[in-house]
């Protein structure tokens, strides 16, 4: 059975410094990886997507992740953070084993301090 | 195309009663996808849709719960006899599926029931 794990329930930055949030998974075939974002009273925005072709992939608002696939992980980085980007942050995970749908991990609550 | 549209964005029902919500997927995505999402929670499995055929259910979707995609197109889900348990947030995604891929889900803006 597929699973994330998020490591952290809530991170906190300071402006300009860099973010990191990670994500642990668990599928039984080649997956594909998403990280969406949740704005307070807003709906989930993809913010960037693995599927098997390059290992570093580049999402919205300069975010980027890197799948090791040794390392079950996917960690989303952003090297300045932003105001902005104060949001909860979820990791999915989705294989065909299991017909393509997603599986959400808790979230990561990210908090930008002036 | 404005995305995939729920209807209604909020929705307060006293306890026992039925409530009966709509999803509007992008237009030319034939799969379609509901979840729930609770305070402090990511989303949650419910139910999918390949074009009219539900093609899973979730052991959370209990016989109080039904979901319909009579043509392909809009879905519904009902709740029947309501609990203050089912006071979440009901999220609507759809995408497309090619083949054996599916392009990324794109969800809506939910529905938020509160049950008193």
């Amino acid at each position: 059975a597929q699973s994330v794990t998020q490591l952290d329930s809530h991170v906190s930055v300071s402006e300009g410094t860099p973010v990191l949030l990670r994500c642990n998974y668990s599928s039984s075939y080649s997956p594909s990886l998403f990280w969406y974002v949740q704005h307070p009273n807003k709906g989930l925005q993809l913010l960037l997507k693995y599927t098997s072709a390059a290992t570093l992939v580049k999402g919205i608002n300069g975010f980027e992740a890197e799948f090791k696939k040794s390392e079950t992980s996917f960690h989303l980085t952003k090297p300045s953070a932003h105001m902005s980007d104060a949001a909860e942050y979820f990791c999915v995970v989705s294989d065909r084993a299991q017909g393509g749908k997603l599986i959400f991990g808790q979230g990561t609550e990210l908090s930008v301090k002036p | 195309d404005t995305g995939v549209s729920q209807d209604p964005r909020h929705k307060i029902t006293k306890r026992g009663q039925n409530v009966t919500f709509r999803c509007d997927p992008i237009s030319e995505h034939n799969r379609l996808y509901w979840y729930r999402q609770t305070l402090g929670q990511g989303p949650e499995f419910l139910t999918y849709f390949q074009n009219e055929a539900q093609l899973e259910k979730s052991r959370l979707l209990s016989d109080r719960f039904s979901a319909e995609r009579p043509k392909g197109s809009f879905s519904t889900l009902e709740i029947q006899r309501t609990e203050q348990g089912d006071s979440a947030m009901y999220l609507c995604a759809s995408s497309l599926r090619q083949g054996a891929m599916n392009t990324e889900a794109f969800f809506g803006q939910g529905t938020r029931l509160t049950v008193v």
